[in-house]
């Protein structure tokens, strides 16, 4: 069976610091991946997606970026934090070739101080 | 824009009750999800829909979809206090194999 796993769990930075999230899967190969931010009380916003190792697509400008350095993993960054940066970051799966459902890692909680 | 639009956006009832969500959407698409959001947790895949007119059932909960009228329901029969969560709809985006996500729907049963 397939497993996603997020770390850190929770992660408490000051602005202007760097950030570094990792997503990993397990069980499955070539997923599609996805970044998520879920701000407090609000809905997902999407942030990244990649559909292959070295491909990725932003579907909003910002101080983030992404990388896929292998099948399974998807790395969130950013080079300097800022307050609006706080959140819930989710990581998400989907089988590649077209089926859409996807499934979520536990998430990590960012707090920018 | 695609938009997909939950109503309602909080909704309080008592156990035992009966009542429905609603996940109106703008495109095209014949496949829709939910997922369930425990508080401070992430999301659970509930349910996927992939054509007009399906219907699935998992204990209290049935969903459905009408994709003529672009419209999927959620419907909680005799609710109890576990089902206390946040509730997403979702459809297929127009970007690569993205999902967009509802608002969501803040369900809080009480006794």
């Amino acid at each position: 069976s397939q497993t996603i796993h997020q770390w850190p769990a929770t992660l408490v930075q000051p602005v202007g610091s760097p950030l570094s999230l990792e997503c990993t899967v397990e069980g499955t190969s070539n997923p599609n991946l996805y970044w998520y931010r879920q701000a407090a009380g609000r809905g997902l916003q999407l942030l990244f997606y990649s559909v292959g190792i070295g491909q990725i697509s932003s579907e909003v400008p910002q101080n983030l970026s992404a990388s896929r350095p292998q099948d399974r993993q998807f790395i969130l960054s950013s080079k300097k934090l800022l307050l609006s940066d706080s959140g819930f970051y989710l990581c998400a799966w989907s089988h590649g070739g077209g089926s859409r459902e996807q499934f979520f890692g536990p998430g990590t909680r960012l707090t920018v101080l | 824009e695609l938009k997909v639009e939950q109503n309602p956006l909080f909704l309080s009832m008592q156990e035992g009750k009966n009542y429905t969500i609603y996940c109106n959407y703008s495109t095209t698409s014949d496949r829709l999800y939910w997922y369930r959001q425990d508080p401070g947790k992430s999301l659970e895949s509930l349910f996927v829909l992939l054509s007009n007119g399906a219907v699935k059932q998992e204990g209290r909960l049935m969903a459905s979809l009408d994709t003529k009228a672009r419209l999927s329901t959620l419907h909680i029969t005799a609710a109890v206090h576990d089902l206390s969560a946040t509730y997403f709809c979702a459809v297929d985006g127009y970007s690569g194999y993205a999902l967009n996500f509802g608002k969501g729907t803040s369900l809080l049963v009480t006794p």
